[in-house]
């Protein structure tokens, strides 16, 4: 079955930049969206379409896409930015949503 | 403003059946897909099921095909996920989805608990 892989953890400290890759062979052919999840709390969409920023997301979330590879960025990193953070497309059929492994972002 | 609120869950014990409901307002329900996405305790979120705004196409992911069943009620503005058979591992929170450019609107979730 198809898979996205994202790293467990990324740190940062505040005001820096956090970057978060996700991989999929399926990447180039089907858009990544990103979500933000706080303990206790559903999730929150932050990028659609690989670099779409729905209203309500601050400015410091982007999203850009690579080939096999989609990054979420987030610049000027905040105390509030620390949460799980998941990658979601589709395998080559569309018919199959997939989601990474999750990545904690903790802000030092 | 949109709202989804999950019901249904509980405990039950393996191969038990269990059927969640999720009740729509805010948007005119018949116009989306939605999906069923669940949360074991711990762990990352897994997508379960897909149905179209007319509910004539739908998906499954693999590890629930053949004991889940989705269905909508668009006169009702309800979705629903029928769970039979259930194991262990279906142990989660299960939350539906509006999908609109991704997954952008959740309910909080109901928990099943598959446990004897």
């Amino acid at each position: 079955s198809y898979e996205l892989t994202q790293p467990p953890s990324v740190s940062v400290s505040p005001g820096q930049t956090a970057r978060i890759t996700c991989s999929g062979d399926a990447l180039p052919t089907q858009y990544a969206y990103w979500y933000q999840q706080k303990p206790g709390q559903a999730p929150v969409v932050v990028i659609c379409k690989d670099s779409e920023r729905p209203s309500g997301i601050p400015e410091r979330f982007s999203g850009s896409s690579s080939g096999t590879i989609v990054t979420l960025t987030i610049s000027g990193v905040q105390a509030e930015d620390e949460a799980d953070y998941y990658c979601q497309s589709a395998d080559n059929s569309g018919t199959d949503w997939v989601f990474g492994g999750g990545t904690k972002l903790t802000v030092l | 403003q949109v709202q989804l609120v999950e019901s249904g869950g509980g405990l039950v014990k393996p191969g038990g059946s269990l059927k969640l409901s999720c009740a729509a307002s805010g948007f005119t329900f018949s116009d989306y897909y939605m999906n069923w996405i669940r949360q074991a305790p711990g762990k990352g979120l897994e997508w379960v099921s897909y149905i179209s705004s007319s509910g004539n196409t739908i998906y499954y992911a693999d590890s629930v095909k053949g004991r889940f069943t989705v269905s909508r009620d668009n006169a009702k503005n309800s979705l629903y996920l029928q769970m039979n058979s259930l194991r262990a591992e279906d142990t989660a929170v299960y939350y539906c989805a509006r999908e609109s450019s991704g997954f952008d609107f959740w309910g909080q979730g109901t928990l099943v608990t598959v446990s004897s």
